[in-house]
C-alpha cells in the first residue's frame, strides 16, 4: 500500500539558519510529489512540487530534493524566518489511471519551530 | 482561490451534514480530505466532470457532489464521534501528472 512518513515530528532552528525537513515514501511508482505548509487553523498551501522525472527544484527560498534510489524526499528552507514557523507536510500521488482519480497521500507532518 | 462553508460546525451524534466547496476559478476537479487533529489529511474522494473518479478508505455514509459550475457539496449521514475533524476541499486544473490541489481553508466539524 502506499504510505508517506516524515522522520522527525519536531524540528526547532534559529532564526536564520536553514531548516531540512525530510519525508520518505513507499510507493515507487508515484510520479508527483508536494510540498504544503499548515498554519494553525488553515488549509494547506502549497509551496513547491517536483516531478518524479527530477531530482532538485527551486523556489524563493526553498529547495526540494527528490532521490528516487532510496524514495526520499526533503525541503530546504533557506534563512528561515519566524512567519516560517508552522506543520509541513509532503504529498505523493501515484501515477494516473485513465479515466480515474489523482489523489494524494500525505504524511503525518513536521512541526517546524523558528526560534528567536 | 478555494473557498468553503460553513467556517464551524457542530452536530451531534447520528445527524447528517452537508459542507460546500467553491472551487478557485479555472478548475474543473475536487478533491475533499479528512484532517484528524494532529494528522495529516486523509483523501476522501475526488469528481471530475460531475463523477466520482476516485475513492478513499471511507463509508458510504461520506457521499458527495459536484455542480456543472465546478462547485463542490460532501454529505456525510449518521454522523459519530470519529467524524469530529477539519474537512478540506481542494480543487485542481486535471492535466495528468502535475495536477496540484489547492486548498481551502476547510471546515472544523465537531460531533457531540
Amino acid at each position: 500500500g502506499e504510505s508517506v512518513g516524515l522522520h522527525l515530528p519536531t524540528l526547532s532552528v534559529q532564526e536564520g539558519d536553514n531548516s531540512i525537513i525530510n519525508c520518505a515514501y513507499s510507493n515507487s511508482a508515484s510520479d508527483y510529489f508536494i510540498w504544503y505548509k499548515q498554519e494553525s487553523g488553515k488549509g494547506p498551501q502549497f509551496i513547491i512540487d517536483i516531478r518524479s522525472n527530477m531530482d532538485k527544484r527551486q523556489g524563493q527560498r526553498v529547495t526540494v530534493l527528490l532521490n528516487k534510489t532510496v524514495k526520499h524526499l526533503s525541503l530546504q528552507i533557506a534563512a528561515t524566518q519566524p512567519g516560517d514557523s508552522a506543520v509541513y507536510f509532503c504529498a505523493e500521488k501515484g501515477p494516473g489511471r485513465t479515466g480515474g482519480g489523482n489523489k494524494l497521500t500525505f504524511g503525518t507532518g513536521t512541526q517546524l519551530k523558528v526560534e528567536l | 482561490g478555494v473557498t468553503q462553508s460553513p467556517t464551524h460546525l457542530i452536530k451531534t451524534r447520528g445527524q447528517q451534514v452537508t459542507l460546500r466547496c467553491s472551487s478557485q476559478s479555472g478548475h474543473n476537479t475536487v478533491s475533499w480530505y479528512q484532517q484528524a487533529l494532529g494528522q495529516g489529511p486523509q483523501f476522501i474522494f475526488q469528481y471530475y466532470e460531475e463523477e466520482e473518479r476516485q475513492r478513499g478508505n471511507f463509508p458510504d455514509r461520506f457521499s458527495g457532489h459536484q455542480f456543472p459550475n465546478y462547485s463542490s457539496e460532501l454529505n456525510v449521514n449518521a454522523l459519530e464521534l470519529d467524524d469530529t475533524a477539519l474537512n478540506l476541499c481542494a480543487s485542481s486544473w486535471r492535466q495528468g501528472a502535475t495536477e496540484t490541489q489547492y486548498f481551502g481553508p476547510g471546515t472544523r466539524l465537531l460531533v457531540l
